[in-house]
């Protein structure tokens, strides 16, 4: 069956550098990846949308990449700050449905 | 600003209880969702609505019911509150046609003791 996978361990940063999260995914060929972020007790929030044909995506200090032949997406956030602490969620397009990942907990430190 | 609103952030409920969860958007979307949330095991999806008055089951459908009358309304039913529906569930509406971008509400976080 389809799967879309990120890494459950949490993430910790320092502040100033560049965060790399990942997203892989099996059994499927997505059309497009969706990135979102999740902020605790709240709804996921929308943040990119990369398609096959496109390696790379950027929007400020966002970056995702689609790499179609290792089945993985890449999201980059660059000269990273506290309040990009949050949980970050990926996406597949599966017919009227989007397939999530378990999403990441991304923690910068001061 | 779009929005999605759900009736109650919180909602504590007693084992065998009928529970309404109702969720409202205003950017005239075709798709609506009804996702649960637990740790570790990410969204799972509930039911799902690409029309009023029309339904499919998503991924996890046992125990629950769903209602679409209005367009921009999509109600979630628990026939009998189990404790193993104590979760968080969310909301989400999307346009038809396009990349499915979700725009999801705050979420409810129901507790069924």
């Amino acid at each position: 069956s389809q799967k879309i996978e990120q890494n459950s361990e949490a993430l910790n940063i320092q502040e100033g550098k560049t965060a790399t999260l990942t997203c892989n995914y099996t059994n499927y060929s997505p059309a497009y990846l969706q990135w979102y972020r999740q902020d605790p007790g709240r709804g996921p929030v929308f943040l990119l949308l990369i398609r096959e044909n496109e390696k790379e995506k950027r929007k400020e200090r966002l970056k995702v990449t689609f790499d179609t032949t290792l089945k993985q997406s890449l999201f980059h956030i660059t000269a990273s700050q506290p309040a990009d602490s949050a949980t970050y969620l990926c996406a597949m397009d599966s017919n009227y449905q989007l397939i999530w990942g378990a999403g990441t907990k991304l923690i910068i430190k001061p | 600003d779009v929005k999605v609103t759900q009736s109650s952030r919180y909602l504590v409920k007693r084992t065998g209880e009928k529970v309404f969860l109702e969720c409202v958007q205003d950017m005239d979307h075709e798709n609506m969702f009804w996702y649960r949330q637990d740790p570790g095991l990410g969204l799972r999806l509930i039911y799902f609505s690409y029309d009023v008055k029309m339904k499919e089951k998503g991924d996890i459908p046992e125990g629950y019911s769903v209602s679409r009358e209005k367009k921009e309304r999509f109600s979630l039913i628990l026939e009998s509150a189990s404790t193993n529906q104590t979760s968080m569930y969310l909301c989400a509406s999307s346009f038809a046609g396009g990349t499915n971008e979700q725009f999801f509400g705050p979420g409810t976080r129901l507790t069924v003791l």
